[in-house]
């Protein structure tokens, strides 16, 4: 157990819809981090923040965007959803965020129909 | 930007062999990480390498880092079927907080 909780597991949606997905980090953790994973792909790193601010930013879309609320928590709301959002998305922490080991989460698989 | 690349991307070998995977850096890294994702599973922070031309060894795994610190191998000594999973490399950039990592090499064993 990595002690990153991400929720929902999976989610089951439509082209067009908005979906949350929520991170909660490793105890002491102040950094957060998203990932996209597509089939058989890498990581796609999509954003991070630290201490409730955007720290750094990758290949996230428009569509996409996030938030690190005070007690560190973390969504990933992605909205305008095409089949191609189909992937399954992590959530990773680490302690200061200055290139440190991450710990991910099980991650929330989304599936748009 | 910065890009990471490994080698090979798709690796089958049969129990008992070694296996070898390389990464490559477009720019010097800070330090150099290695995670294994198990089918189905996340990843899972295996090592972090430091040091220009650092060594480590964790059982029958060996982790090297390049003197120049923009290259790493991770050798596995007589795989196992729970070695199976994807191994992928991270670094950071110089000044920079986020890790690049690599597309991963994706280890098969047959028993």
């Amino acid at each position: 157990d990595s002690g990153v909780t991400q929720t929902p597991k999976h989610l089951i949606t439509a082209t067009g819809q908005r979906v949350t997905l929520r991170c909660s980090p490793r105890s002491g953790d102040l950094s957060v981090y998203w990932y996209q994973q597509s089939l058989d792909q890498g990581l796609q790193f999509l954003i991070q923040y630290y201490n409730g601010e955007e720290r750094a930013k990758g290949n996230i879309l428009e569509r996409f965007s996030a938030q690190q609320f005070p007690d560190l928590h973390s969504e990933l709301n992605l909205s305008s959803l095409e089949l191609g959002d189909s992937a399954l998305y992590f959530c990773a922490s680490s302690e200061q965020g200055l290139g440190q080991p991450q710990h991910f989460g099980d991650g929330t698989r989304l599936s748009i129909l | 930007g910065q890009q990471v690349m490994q080698i090979p991307q798709y690796q089958h070998v049969q129990e008992g062999e070694d296996f070898t995977t390389y990464c490559n850096s477009s720019t010097t890294l800070s330090n150099i990480q290695w995670y294994k994702q198990r089918p189905g599973g996340h990843p899972v922070f295996l090592i972090q390498l430091v040091k220009s031309g650092e060594v480590k060894k964790q059982k029958r795994l060996t982790f090297q880092f390049g003197e120049a610190k923009k290259n790493s191998s991770l050798h596995i000594t007589a795989t196992q079927t729970t070695d199976v999973g994807t191994y992928f490399c991270a670094g950071p950039g110089a000044g920079s907080y986020q890790l690049t990592f690599g597309k991963g090499t994706k280890l098969s064993v047959i028993p």
